[in-house]
């Protein structure tokens, strides 16, 4: 199975700050990664597919860039409503594997 | 509309096999492309795929859990169904069943169901 390493595991910033978490896949997995953000107590929710293509309607803040093994996922400037679990998740092999998460927490 | 939901108990005992059900609307698990996939959520922890069943029929499994699981599905209802055999109260977690856009992009989520192994 591909292991997705995913960092930081938390991280606690201001509002309007710049986010970046990055995810790093075992082996090459091309553009096949995926970024989740679930609220507490919900669904996780799709937010960036392909390393870099923004699902419909999801706020041009979020971005993702990267290909290989190693991708970052950005938030340009944090938000109250972005305080979230993101999780990055490869479909490069069978079976799909999920990064560890990043709890992002306003300080 | 896609729509899926999650339903089963919420409270199995050790060594039980786990039945839950995913239900689903606004897409046919016969058309061409179509994927439902399960994943679970222990509580504070990681997402974790489970199965896959394709259209055609195609399954796929877990390779940690791909022997105690089984999935299937009921095309006339909607359904897809996943049990999981000798379950243990490290299986506690959140089940959720998705459908996938594309290959296992997986863009639409039931709302979860919390199943708690306990004796």
């Amino acid at each position: 199975d591909i292991q997705m390493t995913q960092s930081p595991s938390s991280l606690s910033t201001s509002l309007g700050d710049r986010v970046t978490i990055t995810c790093q896949a075992s082996q090459d997995i091309s553009n096949y990664l995926n970024w989740y953000q679930q609220k507490p107590g919900k669904a996780p929710r799709l937010l960036i597919y392909d390393a870099s293509k923004l699902e419909a309607a999801v706020p041009l803040r979020f971005s993702g860039r990267g290909s290989g093994t190693d991708f970052t996922f950005t938030i340009s400037s944090l938000q109250p409503e972005d305080i979230a679990t993101y999780f990055c998740q490869q479909y490069d092999n069978l079976p799909p594997t999920f990064g560890g998460g990043t709890k992002v927490e306003i300080k | 509309q896609v729509t899926l939901k999650e339903s089963g108990p919420a409270l199995v005992k050790p060594t039980q096999t786990l039945t839950l059900t995913c239900t689903f609307s606004g897409f046919s698990l016969s058309t061409t492309g179509m994927r439902v996939s399960w994943i679970r959520q222990p509580p504070g922890k990681a997402l974790e795929w489970l199965a896959r069943i394709d259209w055609d029929d195609d399954k796929f499994y877990s390779t940690s859990l791909k022997t105690r699981l089984t999935i299937s599905k009921d095309t006339s209802k909607n359904q897809v169904v996943l049990t999981m055999t000798n379950v243990d109260p490290v299986d506690t977690a959140t089940y959720y069943c998705a459908r996938n856009l594309y290959g296992d992009l997986l863009a639409y989520w039931g709302q979860g169901i919390l199943v708690t192994v306990s004796s």
